[in-house]
């Protein structure tokens, strides 16, 4: 029934390590999003793919690779882990309309990276 | 480039006050904004989608208002109750609707 899953919830590891985070939505959607939210809270888009193909990359450093096997996945990898990048991760995922057309997201539940 | 604020940054009332929850955004030009609620250690869930031709959406208790001209929105929550405390966020696309400025959030919390 889960619309918008992420995988793990949980993620600690040490600085300097390679992990990946799985994200997979159910909903039909065309359009897949990675946000982080900081310690602050503050939310911020990362990256948006649309039918796997890369839409917006916003300054996210070269470490971050998002890859799309198809459009219902969107999974992050993070090379070369550093402490900076503890936060919690978030996946959603919406239908690409016309400009002006109704986007509504939907969120995975998170997942919150820990760097050690 | 779309800046989002929301007022205030928290808020803690006693149950069953009505209260206003502020949001406002510099470009004006937008398709629609989304409310949403977030608890603490979970993920977002969409409460509210307005659209840019609409003034007002209601959904329960909630009732959101969007005015374009002066880049502002409001989230009403009617009698509020204990499960309504959690940290609630305003968001708007960008112009090709492919990703969302989020505001910094309003953390409530309702006193028994």
């Amino acid at each position: 029934d889960t619309a918008v899953s992420q995988t793990p919830k949980y993620l600690v590891t040490q600085m300097g390590n390679d992990k990946s985070i799985k994200c997979e939505q159910n909903l039909g959607h065309d359009t897949m999003y990675w946000y982080k939210q900081d310690s602050k809270k503050f939310l911020k888009i990362m990256f948006s793919y649309n039918n796997k193909e890369l839409i917006i990359n916003e300054t996210v450093p070269n470490r971050f690779s998002p890859k799309s096997p198809d459009k219902a996945h969107l999974n992050l990898h993070i090379n070369s882990l550093e402490l900076g990048d503890s936060a919690v991760y978030f996946c959603a995922s919406s239908l690409l309309g016309l400009a002006g057309a109704t986007i509504e997201q939907y969120f995975g539940p998170g997942t919150r990276l820990t760097v050690t | 480039k779309q800046e989002v604020t929301q007022i205030p940054a928290a808020l803690s009332v006693p149950e069953g006050e009505n209260l206003v929850l502020n949001c406002s955004f510099t470009d004006s030009a937008i398709y629609n904004l989304q409310w949403f609620r977030q608890d603490p250690g979970k993920g977002l869930t969409s409460l509210l989608l307005i659209q840019s031709s609409q003034r007002e959406q209601t959904s329960g208790r909630l009732n959101a208002s969007l005015d374009k001209s002066s880049g502002r929105s409001t989230l009403y929550i009617a009698a509020s109750q204990p499960g309504d405390s959690a940290t609630y966020l305003c968001a708007v696309p960008n112009n090709a609707g492919n990703m969302l400025t989020f505001g910094g959030g309003t953390r409530l919390m309702v006193k028994p």
